[in-house]
């Protein structure tokens, strides 16, 4: 079974700085998938960013990078340059390409950014 | 424009009054996936289905259905809501064929706030 854990329950940071959400997840599988979810005040689940854990290169969407630690199982999110946008509930997610694609959940990082 | 729906968006309900919550995507995705977010517990899955009229259980099936009778629909069912049931409910899915490998990235809908008094 899989576990993702998310152990910064809240976090803020002033606009334009650059902070770092943190996770780390257990799994026996080779052949997994890593996610982060944005979910903002409207509560739409908004996909961040992805990494294949086959890839040694780190994903990068924009402002949002990953530091993706296989050996150490730590899957972190960087926000560069924040925005008052990117307040928000971050989650942290996994899933493994075996029949069922569950997602498994970490409960979230609530992120404020100050004006 | 691509999305997944959900219907309706806030409900307010007794225990024990029948009631089913619609989800349908217009993408042609074949997985299609119910979970619920309780505070502090994050998300989890309820059930899921492969294809058409391929459903099974996730993590925290008790007091739920399931039906998918058409590619796009995946209503989720509680015969007899109970308070335990007060969620927030999202609908997700994704391009998953069977037997390929690559695992495509799951879409939501945009929850339903479910109160069962």
């Amino acid at each position: 079974a899989q576990t993702v854990t998310q152990s910064q329950p809240e976090m803020s940071v002033q606009e334009a700085e650059t902070v770092t959400l943190s996770c780390t997840y257990d799994t026996s599988e080779n052949n997994y998938y890593l996610f982060w979810y944005k979910q903002p005040p409207s509560r739409q689940m908004i996909l961040v960013i992805r990494q294949e854990a086959y890839k040694q290169q780190n994903a990068t969407e924009n402002r949002f990078s990953v530091n993706f630690q296989k050996a150490a199982k730590s899957f972190s999110l960087k926000i560069s340059d924040s925005q008052l946008g990117d307040t928000a509930m971050y989650f942290c997610a996994s899933t493994y390409n075996f029949g069922n694609e569950k997602l498994t959940f970490g409960t979230g990082t609530r992120l404020t950014i100050i004006p | 424009e691509a999305q997944v729906t959900q219907n309706p968006r806030y409900l307010i309900t007794v225990t024990g009054k029948k009631l089913t919550v619609t989800c349908s995507q217009n993408m042609n995705h074949e997985y299609m996936s119910w979970y619920r977010q309780d505070p502090g517990l994050g998300l989890r899955q309820i059930y899921y289905s492969m294809n058409v009229e391929v459903t099974d259980k996730g993590d925290v099936p008790e007091g739920y259905k399931v039906s998918r009778k058409e590619k796009r629909n995946f209503p989720l069912i509680l015969e007899s809501p109970s308070p335990n049931q007060t969620s927030l409910y999202f609908c997700a899915s994704s391009l998953k064929v069977p037997g390929l490998a690559a695992t495509d990235t799951q879409y939501f809908g945009p929850g339903t706030r479910l109160t069962v008094l």
